[in-house]
Formats: C-alpha cells, sequence, structure tokens
C-alpha cells in the first residue's frame, strides 16, 4: 500500500490567511494525486484532481501543487466556509489510499 | 447531474453480514461518452479518516482492499442502477460511516459521493 503523511494534522488559521498543507507519498504516485474537503455529517467534496487542476465549481482561491512524492495543497485566502478537514487521496497504484486528514480551525 | 445513495440497515449484529446498497441517479451505472467509471465503497470510522473498501466495474471486475478481501464481496446490477457491498463475520471495528463514490478515468478521482450512511455493529 502506498501510504500518504500529510502535515500539519491541524492548523489554526484566521480568515483572510494563506494555508498550505503538504501530502508526501512513501513512494512515486505521479500525479494521480487528489484533494478533498470534508465538512463534518457531510460527505467529502473533490477539490484538486491530477495534483493540480481546480474542479469545476471550485473557488480559484484553492490550488494544488507537486508531483511524485510530494504535493502542496493552498488555500490563498482563507473564507468562513474552509474552515473544514482537507485529505489528500492517491489513486496511482490500488488499493486507494487517504492521508489521515488537516483539519483547519478557527485560530 | 449523477447522485448517489446508500441504503441499508443501520445496526448489525456482531458476526453477521453487513449489506448495503448505493442506488445511482441522473447517470448510467455501464459505460457512456466519458468513460468507464470505477464504483467504489469508502469507510469512516467515528472521527477516523477515510479507509477504502473496493470498487467494482459495471462488467462486474472487482479490486478489493488486501485488509478486507477476505471478508469483502461487491456487486453490479446494471438493470436497477446499483452496486452492493457485503461484509460478512462483521465486529465492532466495522462500526463507521459508509460512503459510496464513483471514480472517473479522468485521473481516477472519486467525483460524486452519496451522503454516507452510519452501520453499527453491536448485540
Amino acid at each position: 500500500d502506498i501510504q500518504l503523511t500529510q502535515s500539519p494534522s491541524s492548523l489554526s488559521a484566521s480568515v483572510g490567511d494563506r494555508v498550505t498543507i503538504t501530502c508526501r507519498a512513501r513512494q512515486t504516485v505521479s500525479t494521480y494525486l487528489s484533494w478533498y474537503q470534508q465538512k463534518p455529517g457531510k460527505a467529502p467534496k473533490l477539490l484538486i484532481y491530477a495534483a493540480s487542476s481546480l474542479q469545476s465549481g471550485v473557488p480559484s482561491r484553492f490550488s494544488g501543487s507537486g508531483s511524485g512524492t510530494d504535493f502542496t495543497l493552498s488555500i490563498s485566502s482563507l473564507q468562513p466556509e474552509d474552515f473544514a478537514t482537507y485529505y489528500c487521496q492517491q489513486s496511482y497504484s490500488p488499493p486507494w489510499t487517504f492521508g489521515q486528514g488537516t483539519k483547519v480551525e478557527v485560530k | 447531474q449523477v447522485q448517489l445513495q446508500e441504503s441499508g440497515p443501520g445496526l448489525v449484529k456482531p458476526s453477521q453480514t453487513l449489506s448495503l446498497t448505493c442506488s445511482v441517479s441522473g447517470g448510467s451505472i455501464s459505460s457512456d461518452s466519458s468513460g468507464v467509471y470505477y464504483w467504489n465503497w469508502i469507510r469512516q470510522h467515528p472521527e477516523k479518516g477515510l479507509e477504502w473498501i473496493g470498487y467494482i466495474y459495471y462488467s462486474g471486475d472487482t479490486f478489493s482492499n488486501p485488509s478486507l478481501k477476505s471478508r469483502l464481496t461487491i456487486s453490479v446490477d446494471t438493470s436497477k442502477n446499483q452496486f452492493s457491498l457485503k461484509l460478512n463475520s462483521v465486529t465492532a471495528a466495522d462500526t463507521a460511516v459508509y460512503f459510496c463514490a464513483r471514480m472517473i478515468p479522468r485521473a481516477r478521482e472519486f467525483d460524486h459521493w452519496g451522503q454516507g450512511i452510519l452501520v453499527t455493529v453491536s448485540s
């Protein structure tokens, strides 16, 4: 299995802050890396696919970068609706795996 | 707009079989002009992260997480536009929210999810 490690596990931020979350894979996943946002009691929502492509309808303040083993998700200016948990996920090689999640909380 | 909806019992006794169905609406579970989809089951233990369970193609081909493979059956009914999960010999460790999700061939991402169903394993 390809293990994904996110950092940090949680962070506190204010509205307007720039936020960066990293995801490191134990072996290459090329660009088969997606990012999801999950709010309490809801299903995850796709934000970024193919490491850097923005899913239709997702605000442009979200961006992704990276390839191989190191990836980042950035939120350029945090909005109130962005407080949530974020997961990376690889689909390079099954079993598909997820990072452990990063919870973005209000500072 | 494709929608997925999980259904099944919310309470299962230990050692019994957990059975869930995912109904797909607004699109075909078989192939279309966008390609062939993977139909997945994913679960989330209480206050924990996401665990991929397995997927099935409309053709019936499956791939399961090795950690669950010995207890798992995933099937598809294209006539009903549904796919199903059966997990046998359940224990309290199988208590989780179970999601169904569509994976598209573009970059193999989960683009549509069901709302999730909480299944509790308890006597």
